[in-house]
């Protein structure tokens, strides 16, 4: 199938272990961050949001953690799966009155070997 | 619950020659977003709607491309005339209305290329 980013950071892992993919934002100002995922051939796939209040919230085998004093967001998942293995996007959201604005960060790729 | 809804999926055409994307949001999304994502890189948005308005459109190349959403639900998104450097994948995503996280859900995006 279609690639989707070619030259991206790739973090590999081994079926069963966790996954850890770091992310850096740029505005204060953001009131939201997302993490999406997507594959070949497909749309971005909302994974998990947190609002820039908390710092961790839990989802099912994710986990994403926000420190707002580097402006550093992590995405980690437990016990890696080959369907796991995707494109992973960052996104910080800043509110535009009735809306929102989301700008990307670069993507990482997750290979997952077995 | 549907999902945002693309067509075509893919789209091969020449330079200089027109192309339309269309798009249906989930419903009840107020907000619709069309976005460019070039090979290895995040979308970058091209134009956001809150109903049938223009909210941004700031980064819309407007001497070529154009959006409309005339009834606050369907949009379409026009390239005229298509250049090289606009193969690309053109997603579309849609929010409900606030109060409500900062997450937008995207469509599966129509595949571009320009010959």
């Amino acid at each position: 199938g279609e690639s989707v980013g070619l030259h991206l950071p790739t973090l590999s892992v081994q079926e069963g272990d966790n996954s850890i993919i770091n992310c850096a934002y740029s505005n204060s100002a953001s009131d939201y961050f997302i993490w999406y995922k997507q594959e070949s051939g497909k749309g971005p796939q909302f994974i998990i949001d947190i609002r820039s209040n908390m710092d961790k919230r839990q989802g099912q085998r994710v986990t994403v953690l926000l420190n707002k004093t580097v402006k550093h967001l992590s995405l980690q998942i437990a016990a890696t799966q080959p369907g796991d293995s995707a494109v992973y996007f960052c996104a910080e959201s800043r509110s535009t009155g009735t809306a929102s604005k989301l700008t990307f960060g670069t993507g990482t790729r997750l290979q997952v070997t077995l | 619950e549907a999902g945002v809804a693309q067509s075509p999926r893919y789209k091969i055409i020449e330079k200089r020659q027109s192309v339309a994307f269309w798009c249906n949001p989930i419903s009840g999304h107020a907000t619709l977003y069309w976005y460019q994502q070039i090979l290895g890189q995040g979308p970058k948005l091209l134009i956001q709607f809150q109903n049938n308005g223009v909210v941004d459109d700031s980064q819309l190349p407007k001497d070529r491309f154009s959006a409309e959403r005339l009834k606050g639900v369907d949009s379409t998104l026009k390239i005229q005339p298509a250049k090289l450097e606009d193969s690309a994948v053109y997603l579309c995503a849609s929010s409900p209305p606030r109060p409500w996280g900062g997450t937008q859900y995207f469509g599966p995006g129509t595949r571009l290329l320009v010959l």
